[in-house]
């Protein structure tokens, strides 16, 4: 089965700073890639995915990136503000079934002002 | 628009004692439904997902358990609960049909269950 591995699994940076977090993941079959931004006591909620046929995808301030070869892909937040500050998941799946993402552990972002 | 509720928001319920946990969808028809147990620092172990109605599977075994008895209802059980049950419970849906273009996974605002 799928598994992936999400890296750093904390991340502290300054206000006005960027922040990237990094995933990989195992299986070559997998073509969609999610990302989800669960702030404290919340469900987690979608913020920007990517499709296998794209290496990169962008909105506003953030965006992701793909390098199916390696199969890596990264989430990229620009300008960080405080209100970014929350725990991140990336995910992997196949589109042509049941649609059983995996996740990664998450990445908890600290944005100091 | 499509919504997802969860009830209850918290719940403390000591060891031995039943659970039952709700989740409904709106805006939408035949999802994919899901539960997952989120622990404190950990990400999100997959419990049960549901294709259609009365259609179950288990990813875990464990003292747990999941019925749809409608289109857009989700619900989870325990006959007894142990300490280790204590995490945060998420139900999520998604459209995945065939047909459809767009997979994607929303999540319902959760709930907190303590057991003592």
């Amino acid at each position: 089965g799928e598994n992936v591995e999400q890296h750093p699994s904390t991340l502290s940076v300054q206000e006005g700073d960027s922040a990237v977090i990094k995933c990989t993941y195992s299986d070559s079959a997998s073509n969609y890639f999610p990302w989800y931004k669960q702030e404290l006591g919340k469900g987690p909620q979608l913020i920007i995915d990517i499709r296998s046929n794209v290496g990169e995808k962008k909105d506003q301030r953030i965006a992701v990136t793909l390098n199916k070869t390696a199969k890596h892909f990264s989430l990229h937040i620009t300008e960080t503000q405080p209100e970014d500050s929350a725990v991140y998941f990336c995910a992997a799946s196949f589109l042509g079934g049941s649609y059983i993402p995996t996740f990664g552990r998450g990445t908890s972002l600290i944005v100091h002002p | 628009s499509q919504t997802i509720h969860q009830w209850p928001a918290t719940l403390v319920q000591p060891v031995g004692s039943p659970l039952s946990l709700e989740c409904t969808v709106e805006g939408t028809s035949n999802p994919n439904l899901y539960w997952y147990r989120q622990a404190a620092g950990r990400g999100l172990q997959l419990l049960f997902y549901s294709v259609g109605i009365g259609q179950i599977s288990s990813e875990v075994p464990q003292n747990l358990s999941a019925s749809r008895p409608q289109d857009r209802q989700f619900i989870l059980s325990s006959k007894k609960l142990l300490l280790s049950d204590s995490g945060f419970y998420l139900c999520a849906w998604s459209v995945g049909s065939p047909g459809h273009a767009d997979y994607e996974q929303y999540f319902g605002p959760g709930t907190r269950l303590t057991v003592t």
